[in-house]
């Protein structure tokens, strides 16, 4: 159990164009997602946390114009780059908490996405 | 600013032998955690430490947490190949926050 995935795994984008990037729980309601940029050879930052129904609360120097999040459900998070740039291209990753099953403590990973901005 | 330090940053050894990886964090947390990175793959979860003194074990990774010192470690016994990854330390800031990680550890075990 505990289950989280990303759509797409991988994309290229020409500068300029926007990408959205899916984070699912798939067998488990989540209570709060967030989500995490890794350049290559780098550790995880947390950009953003993202709670159901309510807005997104950024991290410092995190454009929130520029890194859209929607929560729409319990297990449907949605990152949106805007106007993207060569400089935008990371790996980024979300995660998911639930403070019951099946843990309260845990936050699972989804595999990442790779974005590369031509 | 909640800092999480981890050292060393890269380690090469030899199968069969034993080394600690550190994690010192700067300010109190409720929740240490422990992961697994291969490379162009996300995170595996090894440990969530809750408590003062708590220790845990899997195969031949163990890990434990002094929140006095604010120190972890993840100790390795007699190493195997399989173990080369990166392996990162994260803490929680309190409550439903997000984590901290440190800049990881890239340990090659030579077979």
């Amino acid at each position: 159990g505990a289950v989280v995935s990303q759509h797409p795994s991988r994309v290229i984008c020409k500068s300029g164009t926007s990408v959205k990037i899916e984070c699912r729980s798939l067998d488990f309601q989540a209570t709060t997602m967030f989500w995490y940029r890794q350049f290559p050879k780098q550790s995880l930052m947390l950009m953003a946390t993202s709670n159901e129904g309510s807005k997104a609360t950024y991290e410092q120097g995190v454009e929130k114009d520029k890194f859209l999040i929607n929560h729409a459900s319990l297990t449907l998070s949605t990152l949106t780059v805007t106007s993207a740039h060569p400089e935008d291209s990371s790996f980024y990753i979300c995660s998911a908490t639930v403070w019951a099953y099946p843990s309260p403590y845990e936050q699972y990973f989804g595999p990442g996405t790779r974005l590369t901005v031509t | 600013e909640l800092k999480v330090e981890q050292n060393p940053l890269f380690l090469s050894m030899q199968e069969g032998k034993n080394y600690t990886i550190y994690c010192n964090y700067s300010t109190t947390s409720d929740r240490l955690y422990w992961y697994r990175q291969d490379p162009g793959k996300s995170l595996e979860s090894l440990f969530v430490l809750l408590s003062n003194g708590a220790v845990k074990q899997e195969g031949r990774l163990m890990a434990s947490l002094d929140t006095k010192a604010r120190l972890s470690t993840l100790h390795i016994t007699a190493a195997v190949h399989d173990l080369s990854a990166t392996y990162f330390c994260a803490v929680v800031r309190g409550g439903a926050d997000g984590l901290t990680f440190g800049k990881g550890t890239h340990l090659i075990i030579q077979p």
